[in-house]
């Protein structure tokens, strides 16, 4: 199985500040990463599919790169409503693996 | 409107059964597969597997053979998740999604997802 693992685990983080969450694989998986934004007691909700493609209605602060084992996602500008988890996964082979989360609380 | 719609939340005993319905609708519910995803509390999120809704074929992750089990009622466009032989560590919610394949870019992702369903297993 692939693994994934994120970093940092945990971040705080004010308003308006600029936000890098780094995901890595285990193996290369060319494209096939994407990343959630989860708030507590809702589910999961998408916010960039292969690597870099940002999913309709969300906002254009978000941002993914990457490529092969290394990938980002970055927050440009880091609004209240942004604070949640984030979670990649790798969709490049079964099983589609999630990293263990990044955590962003407000300082 | 896409919707994935799930059951309500469940409490069992630890070797009882279970099964968890996610009706779908706003899409063709046999173009997109669905993927089942579990989060134990304070926990992170679990790919259990996926079933093709077109052939009824499932796929399990490892760590969720056995005891679970995928199956569809494609003329309500629902499906089903089972637990047999609960275990208090199956106390998770318990999430549906739909698996988006673009077909040009060779790629997944669950662009829908469930509300999610609490599963509590204890005594």
């Amino acid at each position: 199985d692939i693994q994934m693992t994120q970093s940092p685990s945990s971040l705080s983080a004010s308003v308006g500040d600029r936000v890098t969450i780094t995901c890595r694989a285990s193996q290369s998986i060319s494209i096939y990463l994407n990343w959630y934004q989860q708030k507590p007691g809702k589910a999961p909700n998408l916010l960039i599919y292969a690597a870099s493609s940002l999913q309709s209605g969300v906002p254009s602060r978000f941002s993914g790169s990457g490529s092969g084992t290394d990938f980002t996602l970055t927050i440009s500008s880091l609004q209240p409503e942004d604070f949640a988890s984030y979670y990649c996964q790798q969709s490049n082979t079964t099983p589609f693996t999630f990293g263990p989360g990044t955590k962003v609380d407000i300082k | 409107q896409v919707q994935l719609v799930q059951s309500g939340s469940d409490l069992k005993k630890p070797g009882a059964s279970v099964k968890l319905s996610c009706k779908a609708s706003g899409y063709t519910f046999t173009s997109y597969a669905m993927s089942w995803v579990r989060q134990a509390p304070g926990q992170g999120l679990e790919w259990m597997g996926w079933i093709n809704t077109n052939t009824g074929n499932p796929t399990f992750a490892q760590g969720f053979t056995g005891r679970f089990v995928f199956s569809l009622d494609t003329s309500v466009s629902t499906a089903y998740l089972q637990i047999s032989s609960l275990k208090a560590e199956d106390t998770a919610v318990y999430y549906c999604a739909r698996a988006y394949y673009s077909g040009s870019g060779s790629y997944f992702m669950f662009d829908y997802w469930g509300q999610g369903t609490l599963v509590t297993v204890s005594s």
